[in-house]
């Protein structure tokens, strides 16, 4: 079945430091890709997405490429910010049908000044 | 728009008391779901709906039950409830597509966080 596989957290930076949370995927179709922010005591927010592969999304700073030949969606960032710190899920949902969102278990990231 | 809410967004219960969880969204979507979120797993799909008066299973649907008879509204039933019920619940919804494809973003409510004794 189709799944999403993330870097376990925590991810513990110092301000200004470079940020990637390794995402990678399996679907049976040609799946759209997100990036999801959970702020503490929040709902998600949609971050970034790509549609199709080869597309960046970005958001924020952030960004993500769509990379079919290696099926991955790693999440970056050049220089974080302590307001950062949130868990972040990497998702995919097939284009068809009610759109179910698969999501991967969650990274941590704790920025710190 | 207030977008997605939920109410309540604290709840205890103890094993075997019932609840509902009401979803409310002011967008006019169509489709609606319900996910839990448990420490390491991510979120994982109990019910959805897509539409007024339609409601189906996600993966996790057992021990929980959804109406849908407004389409602003979807509520998420629990009979009986149980310990491992204990969890984050989050409603999203979105509009739905022209052709039935393509992609439109799901909006997540604020999440109830309950426990079950």
């Amino acid at each position: 079945g189709d799944s999403v596989t993330q870097m376990e957290g925590p991810v513990t930076l110092s301000e200004e430091a470079f940020l990637t949370i390794n995402c990678t995927y399996t679907a049976t179709g040609y799946p759209s890709l997100f990036w999801y922010v959970q702020y503490p005591g929040e709902g998600l927010q949609l971050l970034l997405k790509a549609t199709k592969a080869d597309d960046k999304g970005s958001n924020k700073g952030f960004e993500a490429t769509y990379r079919k030949e290696t099926t991955s969606f790693h999440l970056e960032k050049g220089s974080v910010q302590v307001s950062d710190s949130a868990v972040y899920f990497c998702a995919l949902t097939l284009n068809t049908g009610f759109q179910k969102l698969v999501f991967g278990t969650g990274t941590r990231l704790l920025v710190s000044p | 728009n207030a977008g997605v809410t939920q109410t309540p967004k604290f709840r205890v219960l103890k094993t075997g008391q019932s609840m509902t969880l009401l979803c409310a969204q002011d967008m006019n979507h169509e489709y609606m779901y319900w996910y839990r979120q448990d420490p390491g797993m991510g979120l994982r799909l109990i019910h959805y709906s897509v539409g007024e008066g339609t409601t189906a299973k996600g993966e996790v649907p057992d021990g929980y039950n959804v109406s849908r008879l407004k389409k602003q509204n979807f509520l998420l039933g629990l009979e009986s409830a149980a310990p491992s019920q204990t969890s984050v619940y989050f409603c999203a919804s979105r509009q739905g597509l022209a052709g039935g494809r393509g992609y439109n973003e799901q909006f997540f409510g604020p999440g109830t966080r309950l426990t079950v004794l």
